[in-house]
């Protein structure tokens, strides 16, 4: 199984500012990796899928990169509605296996 | 517009079955591939389980095999997981999830419905 491990497990950001989350895995996944928004009380939203590739919809200042095992979201400008978990995944293998996700708080 | 709503879910006791539905709407059913993705209180998403569009083939958990199973219906556009056996630690939301396929294999998952609670517990 690859496991995922997100970092950190918690970011306290300011309205305005940016945030980089990273997510790495224990083996190579190619370009096979995305990553999901949720909001409290709410179901996950895709936000990109094969690295980089921003879901209909996700504003450009949703940014994902990496190669290999390590990866990254880049949040720009961080919106009221930005403020909420993240989770990386990936589909390269079975079993399809996510990380434990990255909080992102008000400071 | 795409819509999952999942129904089925409730409080069982251990040792007992509970079966889940999804309903779909808005894209052709039978062309997507589904799952199920569940999330105990408080933790992350874990996959536990895989349909092809036509139903012919399915991928399961190492945690739910033997005592989930996943169908469809593709005439009711609907979308089923059989629980069976059900433990502790099994408690957890439930998501259907339309997941993207291109040319036979398995990628991200597209559109995530609500979502059905389970508890499981004496």
């Amino acid at each position: 199984e690859i496991v995922m491990t997100q970092s950190p497990a918690t970011v306290s950001m300011s309205p305005g500012e940016g945030a980089i989350l990273s997510c790495r895995a224990s083996q190579s996944v190619s370009s096979n990796l995305a990553w999901y928004q949720q909001r409290p009380g709410q179901a996950p939203r895709l936000l990109i899928y094969d690295i980089s590739i921003r879901a209909t919809g996700i504003p450009a200042r949703f940014s994902g990169g990496g190669s290999g095992t390590d990866f990254t979201l880049a949040i720009s400008n961080l919106q009221s509605e930005d403020f909420a978990l993240y989770y990386c995944q990936q589909y390269d293998r079975w079993p399809l296996t996510f990380g434990g996700g990255t909080n992102v708080e008000i400071k | 517009e795409v819509r999952l709503l999942e129904s089925g879910g409730g409080l069982v006791q251990p040792g007992w079955s509970l079966r889940l539905s999804c309903a779909a709407s808005g894209f052709t059913f039978s062309s997507h591939a589904m799952s199920w993705v569940r999330q105990a209180p408080g933790k992350g998403l874990e996959w536990i389980s895989t349909i092809s569009g036509g139903g012919d083939k399915t991928f399961d958990a190492d945690s739910v095999k033997g005592r989930f199973t996943m169908s469809r219906d593709n005439s009711k556009y609907t979308l089923y997981l059989q629980m069976n056996s059900l433990r502790a630690e099994d408690t957890a939301v439930y998501y259907c999830a339309i997941i993207n396929t291109r040319r036979g294999y398995y990628y991200q998952f597209d559109f995530w419905g609500q979502g059905t609670l389970v508890t499981v517990s004496s």
